[in-house]
Protein backbone atom coordinates (compact mmCIF):
# COMPACT_ATOMS: atom_id res chain seq x y z
CA UNK A 1 0.00 0.00 0.00
CA UNK A 2 0.88 3.94 -0.89
CA UNK A 3 2.42 5.68 1.87
CA UNK A 4 1.91 9.19 1.90
CA UNK A 5 3.75 12.31 4.06
CA UNK A 6 2.30 15.47 4.43
CA UNK A 7 5.00 17.59 5.98
CA UNK A 8 3.68 19.88 8.85
CA UNK A 9 0.29 19.64 10.28
CA UNK A 10 -0.01 23.23 10.76
CA UNK A 11 0.46 26.21 8.24
CA UNK A 12 -0.28 29.66 9.23
CA UNK A 13 -0.14 32.26 6.27
CA UNK A 14 -0.48 36.20 5.99
CA UNK A 15 -3.68 37.01 3.53
CA UNK A 16 -2.21 37.25 0.19
CA UNK A 17 0.90 35.47 0.41
CA UNK A 18 1.75 32.06 -0.87
CA UNK A 19 0.43 28.96 0.42
CA UNK A 20 2.41 26.06 -0.45
CA UNK A 21 1.21 22.34 1.34
CA UNK A 22 3.80 19.65 0.62
CA UNK A 23 2.91 15.95 -0.43
CA UNK A 24 5.31 13.25 -0.86
CA UNK A 25 4.01 9.42 -0.94
CA UNK A 26 6.41 6.62 -1.26
CA UNK A 27 5.61 3.92 -5.31
CA UNK A 28 8.38 4.13 -7.15
CA UNK A 29 5.78 3.69 -10.01
CA UNK A 30 3.58 7.23 -10.64
CA UNK A 31 0.14 6.93 -8.97
CA UNK A 32 -2.76 9.06 -9.55
CA UNK A 33 -2.42 12.04 -7.13
CA UNK A 34 -5.55 13.88 -5.31
CA UNK A 35 -5.40 16.87 -3.15
CA UNK A 36 -8.86 17.72 -1.35
CA UNK A 37 -10.10 20.17 0.92
CA UNK A 38 -12.17 19.72 4.02
CA UNK A 39 -13.79 23.17 5.92
CA UNK A 40 -14.98 22.68 8.92
CA UNK A 41 -17.97 20.27 9.57
CA UNK A 42 -18.11 19.07 5.83
CA UNK A 43 -17.02 16.51 3.94
CA UNK A 44 -13.70 16.19 1.87
CA UNK A 45 -13.86 18.32 -1.85
CA UNK A 46 -12.28 17.55 -4.70
CA UNK A 47 -9.21 20.34 -5.67
CA UNK A 48 -7.37 18.23 -7.88
CA UNK A 49 -5.93 15.55 -9.43
CA UNK A 50 -2.98 14.25 -11.38
CA UNK A 51 -3.95 11.01 -13.60
CA UNK A 52 -1.69 11.00 -16.69
CA UNK A 53 -0.48 14.22 -18.83
CA UNK A 54 0.58 17.44 -18.28
CA UNK A 55 2.42 17.47 -15.00
CA UNK A 56 1.21 21.09 -13.38
CA UNK A 57 -2.67 20.68 -12.85
CA UNK A 58 -5.04 23.47 -11.94
CA UNK A 59 -7.66 22.90 -9.72
CA UNK A 60 -10.37 24.95 -8.10
CA UNK A 61 -10.09 28.38 -6.19
CA UNK A 62 -6.72 29.20 -8.06
CA UNK A 63 -5.34 26.11 -6.55
CA UNK A 64 -1.95 24.12 -8.40
CA UNK A 65 0.18 21.21 -8.14
CA UNK A 66 3.02 20.04 -9.45
CA UNK A 67 3.90 15.89 -9.81
CA UNK A 68 7.38 15.68 -10.02
CA UNK A 69 8.28 12.25 -10.49
CA UNK A 70 12.02 12.80 -9.33
CA UNK A 71 11.16 13.68 -5.68
CA UNK A 72 8.11 11.37 -5.83
CA UNK A 73 6.36 14.66 -4.95
CA UNK A 74 2.50 16.14 -5.92
CA UNK A 75 2.95 20.05 -3.61
CA UNK A 76 -0.27 21.65 -3.22
CA UNK A 77 0.44 25.91 -4.07
CA UNK A 78 -1.75 29.04 -4.27
CA UNK A 79 -0.13 32.46 -5.05
CA UNK A 80 -2.47 34.69 -3.19
CA UNK A 81 -3.75 33.46 0.21
CA UNK A 82 -7.35 34.34 1.10
CA UNK A 83 -9.17 34.28 4.28
CA UNK A 84 -11.61 31.53 2.51
CA UNK A 85 -8.65 29.09 2.36
CA UNK A 86 -8.77 28.75 6.11
CA UNK A 87 -9.28 24.38 5.99
CA UNK A 88 -7.32 21.05 6.28
CA UNK A 89 -6.14 20.04 3.36
CA UNK A 90 -5.22 16.54 2.30
CA UNK A 91 -3.08 14.88 -0.07
CA UNK A 92 -4.37 11.36 -1.58
CA UNK A 93 -3.07 8.93 -3.68
CA UNK A 94 -4.12 5.46 -5.48
CA UNK A 95 -1.80 2.91 -7.20
CA UNK A 96 -2.84 2.72 -11.33
CA UNK A 97 -5.62 -0.16 -11.13
CA UNK A 98 -6.11 -0.15 -7.66
CA UNK A 99 -9.71 1.69 -6.54
CA UNK A 100 -8.29 2.87 -3.07
CA UNK A 101 -7.19 5.56 -1.83
CA UNK A 102 -4.67 5.91 0.84
CA UNK A 103 -4.45 9.74 2.65
CA UNK A 104 -1.88 11.83 4.37
CA UNK A 105 -2.48 13.05 7.86
CA UNK A 106 -3.95 16.28 6.93
CA UNK A 107 -2.72 19.70 6.94
CA UNK A 108 -4.54 22.68 8.55
CA UNK A 109 -4.41 26.27 7.14
CA UNK A 110 -5.05 29.06 8.97
CA UNK A 111 -4.57 32.44 7.29
CA UNK A 112 -4.14 35.19 8.99
CA UNK A 113 -5.74 39.11 8.36
CA UNK B 1 -22.51 18.20 -5.59
CA UNK B 2 -22.11 14.58 -5.90
CA UNK B 3 -25.49 12.89 -4.78
CA UNK B 4 -24.22 11.23 -1.67
CA UNK B 5 -26.30 11.33 1.59
CA UNK B 6 -25.11 10.10 4.91
CA UNK B 7 -27.59 8.89 7.98
CA UNK B 8 -27.88 10.46 10.66
CA UNK B 9 -25.72 12.96 10.82
CA UNK B 10 -25.49 12.78 14.51
CA UNK B 11 -25.56 10.00 16.75
CA UNK B 12 -24.71 9.31 20.43
CA UNK B 13 -24.74 6.34 21.78
CA UNK B 14 -23.64 3.43 24.83
CA UNK B 15 -21.33 1.19 24.67
CA UNK B 16 -22.11 -2.31 23.73
CA UNK B 17 -25.06 -1.37 21.57
CA UNK B 18 -24.81 -1.95 17.80
CA UNK B 19 -25.29 0.84 15.54
CA UNK B 20 -25.94 1.26 11.68
CA UNK B 21 -25.38 4.26 9.75
CA UNK B 22 -26.37 4.22 6.03
CA UNK B 23 -24.63 6.39 2.53
CA UNK B 24 -27.01 6.31 -0.19
CA UNK B 25 -25.83 7.45 -3.15
CA UNK B 26 -27.80 8.62 -6.43
CA UNK B 27 -24.77 8.61 -9.35
CA UNK B 28 -25.35 4.92 -9.90
CA UNK B 29 -21.53 4.55 -9.07
CA UNK B 30 -20.07 0.93 -8.70
CA UNK B 31 -17.19 1.87 -6.06
CA UNK B 32 -18.53 2.63 -2.06
CA UNK B 33 -16.16 3.13 0.90
CA UNK B 34 -16.45 4.24 4.48
CA UNK B 35 -13.60 6.02 6.01
CA UNK B 36 -13.04 7.05 9.62
CA UNK B 37 -11.31 10.60 10.18
CA UNK B 38 -9.21 10.98 13.84
CA UNK B 39 -7.19 13.55 14.33
CA UNK B 40 -3.97 12.65 13.40
CA UNK B 41 -4.45 10.26 11.21
CA UNK B 42 -6.31 11.40 8.44
CA UNK B 43 -8.80 9.33 6.69
CA UNK B 44 -8.50 5.30 7.10
CA UNK B 45 -10.49 2.99 5.11
CA UNK B 46 -12.84 0.64 7.18
CA UNK B 47 -14.54 -1.15 4.21
CA UNK B 48 -15.23 -1.05 0.68
CA UNK B 49 -17.57 -2.15 -1.67
CA UNK B 50 -17.02 -3.24 -5.42
CA UNK B 51 -20.33 -3.84 -6.47
CA UNK B 52 -23.47 -5.43 -5.02
CA UNK B 53 -23.36 -7.56 -2.23
CA UNK B 54 -19.09 -7.22 -3.38
CA UNK B 55 -17.48 -6.29 -0.13
CA UNK B 56 -13.78 -5.94 1.13
CA UNK B 57 -11.92 -4.76 4.01
CA UNK B 58 -9.26 -1.58 4.70
CA UNK B 59 -6.98 -1.22 7.05
CA UNK B 60 -9.01 -0.38 9.90
CA UNK B 61 -11.96 -2.84 9.68
CA UNK B 62 -12.06 -4.94 13.24
CA UNK B 63 -15.15 -4.23 14.67
CA UNK B 64 -16.76 -2.83 11.45
CA UNK B 65 -19.47 -5.40 9.49
CA UNK B 66 -21.03 -3.84 5.92
CA UNK B 67 -23.31 -4.54 3.50
CA UNK B 68 -24.36 -3.82 -0.14
CA UNK B 69 -27.85 -5.27 -1.34
CA UNK B 70 -28.36 -2.64 -3.47
CA UNK B 71 -26.31 -0.59 -5.81
CA UNK B 72 -27.05 2.90 -4.33
CA UNK B 73 -26.77 1.80 -0.39
CA UNK B 74 -24.09 0.73 1.77
CA UNK B 75 -24.47 0.32 5.57
CA UNK B 76 -21.79 0.23 8.16
CA UNK B 77 -22.42 -1.57 11.23
CA UNK B 78 -20.76 -1.30 14.78
CA UNK B 79 -21.94 -5.06 16.35
CA UNK B 80 -21.22 -3.76 19.74
CA UNK B 81 -19.83 0.09 19.96
CA UNK B 82 -17.00 0.68 21.85
CA UNK B 83 -15.40 4.33 23.11
CA UNK B 84 -12.42 3.66 20.30
CA UNK B 85 -14.85 4.04 17.53
CA UNK B 86 -15.87 7.57 18.60
CA UNK B 87 -15.15 9.40 15.49
CA UNK B 88 -16.31 11.15 12.17
CA UNK B 89 -17.47 8.87 9.84
CA UNK B 90 -17.65 9.60 5.51
CA UNK B 91 -18.93 7.77 3.17
CA UNK B 92 -17.46 7.69 -0.50
CA UNK B 93 -18.20 6.75 -3.86
CA UNK B 94 -16.55 6.34 -7.44
CA UNK B 95 -17.05 5.44 -10.86
CA UNK B 96 -13.88 3.33 -11.46
CA UNK B 97 -12.63 3.91 -14.83
CA UNK B 98 -10.55 5.08 -15.65
CA UNK B 99 -8.85 6.57 -12.46
CA UNK B 100 -10.66 6.32 -9.02
CA UNK B 101 -11.48 10.05 -7.98
CA UNK B 102 -13.89 9.67 -5.25
CA UNK B 103 -16.90 11.77 -4.11
CA UNK B 104 -17.28 12.21 -0.63
CA UNK B 105 -21.04 12.47 1.81
CA UNK B 106 -21.40 14.90 4.61
CA UNK B 107 -19.92 12.72 7.11
CA UNK B 108 -21.54 11.35 10.46
CA UNK B 109 -20.68 12.75 14.21
CA UNK B 110 -20.59 9.40 16.39
CA UNK B 111 -19.93 10.01 19.69
CA UNK B 112 -19.80 5.98 22.28
CA UNK B 113 -20.46 6.75 25.54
Amino acid sequence: AQSVTQLGSHVSVSEGALVLLRCNYSSSVPPYLFWYVQYPNQGLQLLLKYTTGATLVKGINGFEAEFKKSETSFHLTKPSAHMSDAAEYFCAVSDRGDYKLSFGAGTTVTVRA
Amino acid sequence: DAGITQSPRHKVTETGTPVTLRCHQTENHRYMYWYRQDPGHGLRLIHYSYGVKDTDKGEVSDGYSVSRSKTEDFLLTLESATSSQTSVYFCAISGGSPHPTQYFGPGTRLLVL
